[in-house]
């Protein structure tokens, strides 16, 4: 059975530094690999989807990288912003006997603190 | 864009009643959607697989008598908690799944905002 563990829980960094979150998931066999953000008590929002074909994506200040043979995923935020404050969630889609419409197997997340 | 929706944001019922959360892909069609379930300080966890005109998949222990899901529309999904109880106080999010038009596992779920229940 997948599992996805998130490294560190929780983190507090002051405002401009760069930081790198983890993710690391038991089976190697996945289609993709997404990373999530999340307010407190509202739903999620997409921030990068690694395939399993690829090593990373980028969308402005953040980089996602995806090591499948090592079954690790780094999220890496740079110059970190006050509104950047929330829970990180990793999340892959396993390569399994549901076929082609498996859901995400999540991570319990990390939660992020931009000290301003 | 692709949005997702769902209806309530938040509702709270008695202990013994029903209710119905709405899921909706606005602006595209979804033969798939999903439904999982947050407690407070934990993650996602999938409750069931949502197919348009079929029986839903359930994960393994996910009552499936309690939780009844219809997909009865390529843009909606409804999840009914029945006979509620305070232990089925949670959070409840939905995805969607696009169509495409190839043959692709690859593909992007889409979340919506989620609905917390609240089982007194």
């Amino acid at each position: 059975k997948q599992e996805v563990t998130q490294i560190p829980a929780a983190l507090s960094v002051p405002e401009g530094e760069n930081l790198v979150l983890n993710c690391s998931f038991t089976d190697s066999a996945i289609y993709n690999l997404q990373w999530f953000r999340q307010d407190p008590g509202k739903g999620l929002t997409s921030l990068l989807l690694i395939q399993s074909s690829q090593r990373e994506q980028t969308s402005g200040r953040l980089n996602a990288s995806l090591d499948k043979s090592s079954g690790r995923s780094t999220l890496y935020i740079a110059a970190s912003q006050p509104g950047d404050s929330a829970t990180y969630l990793c999340a892959v889609r396993p390569r399994g006997s549901g076929g082609g419409a498996d859901g995400l197997t999540f991570g319990k997340g990390t939660h992020l603190i931009i000290q301003p | 864009g692709a949005v997702v929706s769902q209806h309530p944001s938040w509702v709270i019922c008695k202990s013994g009643t029903s209710v119905k959360i709405e899921c909706r892909s606005l602006d595209f069609q979804a033969t798939t959607m999903f439904w999982y379930r947050q407690f407070p300080k934990q993650s996602l966890m999938l409750m069931a697989t949502s197919n348009e005109g079929s029986k839903a998949t359930y994960e393994q222990g996910v009552e499936k008598d309690k939780f009844l899901i219809n997909h009865a529309s390529l843009t909606l999904s409804t999840l009914t908690v029945t006979s509620a109880h305070p232990e089925d106080s949670s959070f409840y999010i939905c995805s969607a799944r696009r169509d495409r038009a190839y043959l692709d596992f690859s593909y992007e779920q889409y979340f919506g905002p989620g609905t917390r229940l609240t089982v007194t």
